[in-house]
């Protein structure tokens, strides 16, 4: 079975410090890989993407992953306490966004 | 402003009637999809739809049922046969269907079955 696995926290930082967000995923052949935020009663907002092995940054966060050990991460730098929130990860098995397997996020919490 | 439009935002319904939930995006995207949120659970996928007048099932289609008649739209209907209905129910949709094409949410519906 097809897993996307993220410890659910919360995972606490203070403000101005860097939020690491962790996921592990079953397949090898796992093709795409997203982080969504989610605030409380709300719906989840896109915030980036990774295909390949390596870094990708936008603004205050990077994605990394890791197909060797089959790991995607988060970083946000200079947490903000409007970054509380909790964090989907989702990873596509191949094919189409129908094969698209979400985690059940890890809730984030900067302290003022 | 192109979106995604849910409605309504709360649902309240008693146990044995079909509900329909509604969802139309002016993005032009070919996919849309339907997920349900339980608290502390991730996504999963009701049905799902590549293109207009065809749709799959997802991992927990039953006591589910979607049209796609146009593209716009993609509604879906809860009915009695589902057996725990009560859940946070997202509309997604995305340019099109393939693994490289980010997933766009709706604000979503809360649907309450008593």
């Amino acid at each position: 079975q097809k897993e996307v696995e993220q410890n659910s926290g919360p995972l606490s930082v203070p403000e101005g410090a860097i939020a690491s967000l962790n996921c592990t995923y079953s397949d090898r052949g796992s093709q795409s890989f997203f982080w969504y935020r989610q605030y409380s009663g709300k719906s989840p907002e896109l915030i980036m993407f990774i295909y390949s092995n390596g870094d990708k940054e936008d603004g205050r966060f990077t994605a990394q992953l890791n197909k060797a050990s089959q790991y995607v991460s988060l970083l946000i730098r200079d947490s903000q306490p409007s970054d509380s929130a909790t964090y989907l990860c989702a990873v596509n098995y191949g094919g189409s966004q129908g094969n698209l397997i979400f985690g059940k996020g890890t809730k984030l919490s900067v302290k003022p | 402003d192109g979106g995604i439009t849910q409605s309504p935002k709360y649902l309240f319904r008693k146990e044995g009637q079909n509900v329909t939930l509604s969802c139309e995006q002016n993005l032009n995207h070919d996919a849309m999809y339907w997920y349900r949120q339980d608290p502390g659970q991730g996504l999963r996928l009701i049905y799902y739809s590549q293109i207009v007048n065809d749709f799959q099932k997802g991992d927990i289609a039953e006591g589910y049922s979607v049209s796609r008649e146009k593209k716009e739209s993609f509604p879906l209907t809860v009915t009695s046969a589902q057996k725990n209905p009560t859940a946070f129910y997202l509309c997604a949709s995305s340019i099109e269907s393939s693994y490289n094409s980010p997933l766009h949410f709706g604000n979503g519906t809360r649907l309450t079955v008593t």
